[in-house]
């Protein structure tokens, strides 16, 4: 079993709707949870980071950690083409031979067409 | 510059040869990371430096051989390469260790013949 999973997709939306994205994990030490973007031919891009249970909003971006399903999702309201990318989850523990390891889900391509 | 910067942003080479990559972080921070994407596959992490000492080796073949002289500067030596080694080589740089948030460079796209 992976230590995070994520659905490949690919998803393709209309602009406007809700775009839901989400990962499970299975360490139960992870403490840190991020969401990135990575336009085609450059470096992830940090969207969002939090760290362990709750809500965070940035503009038309919502991520949420449920740390007791060992669940974690970005929501993007009023999605534009110009969202359309992959969307990697990201996740760390607290210390120990955690420090610095980042564990990535696969990736989830989105496509939002006009 | 700012942020995050690699070069080359692409590179070609043989199973014989032997070259670096080079990133360089702007934000001031104190660990540097390179990671490797393959298609289909997770970011994989490589190696981590936190103030100039290695502190993570994740089981990376010695044809990989990291260098960092400084906190802003970290290298990736490379010689006989296999064509599987073709990935994007992700370098990635963070204020600290502990849960910091990293951010990355563009990558190298390298490609081995």
């Amino acid at each position: 079993q992976k230590e995070v999973e994520q659905d490949p997709g690919p998803l393709s939306v209309p602009e406007g709707a809700i775009v839901s994205l989400n990962c499970t994990y299975s360490n139960s030490a992870f403490q840190y949870f991020m969401w990135y973007r990575q336009y085609s031919r450059k470096g992830p891009e940090l969207l969002m980071y939090t760290y362990s249970s709750g809500n965070k909003e940035d503009g038309r971006f919502t991520a949420q950690v449920d740390k007791s399903s060992k669940y974690i999702s970005l929501f993007i309201r009023d999605s534009q083409p110009s969202d359309s990318a992959t969307y990697l989850c990201a996740m760390s523990g607290a210390g120990g031979t955690s420090y610095g390891k980042l564990t990535f889900g696969q990736g989830t391509i989105l496509t939002v067409h006009p | 510059e700012t942020g995050v910067t690699q070069t080359p942003r692409h590179l070609v080479m043989g199973m014989t040869n032997k070259k670096s990559l080079k990133c360089e972080q702007h934000l001031g921070h104190n660990a540097m990371y390179w990671y490797k994407q393959s298609a289909k596959k997770p970011l994989e992490l490589m190696f981590v430096y936190s103030l100039e000492e290695r502190v993570e080796n994740n089981s990376v073949p010695s044809r990989f051989s990291p260098e960092c002289p400084n906190s802003s500067h970290l290298f990736l030596h490379l010689h006989t390469l296999q064509p599987e080694d073709s990935a994007l080589y992700l370098c990635a740089s963070s204020p600290g260790l502990a849960g910091a948030e990293q951010f990355f460079g563009p990558g190298t796209r390298l490609t081995v013949l």
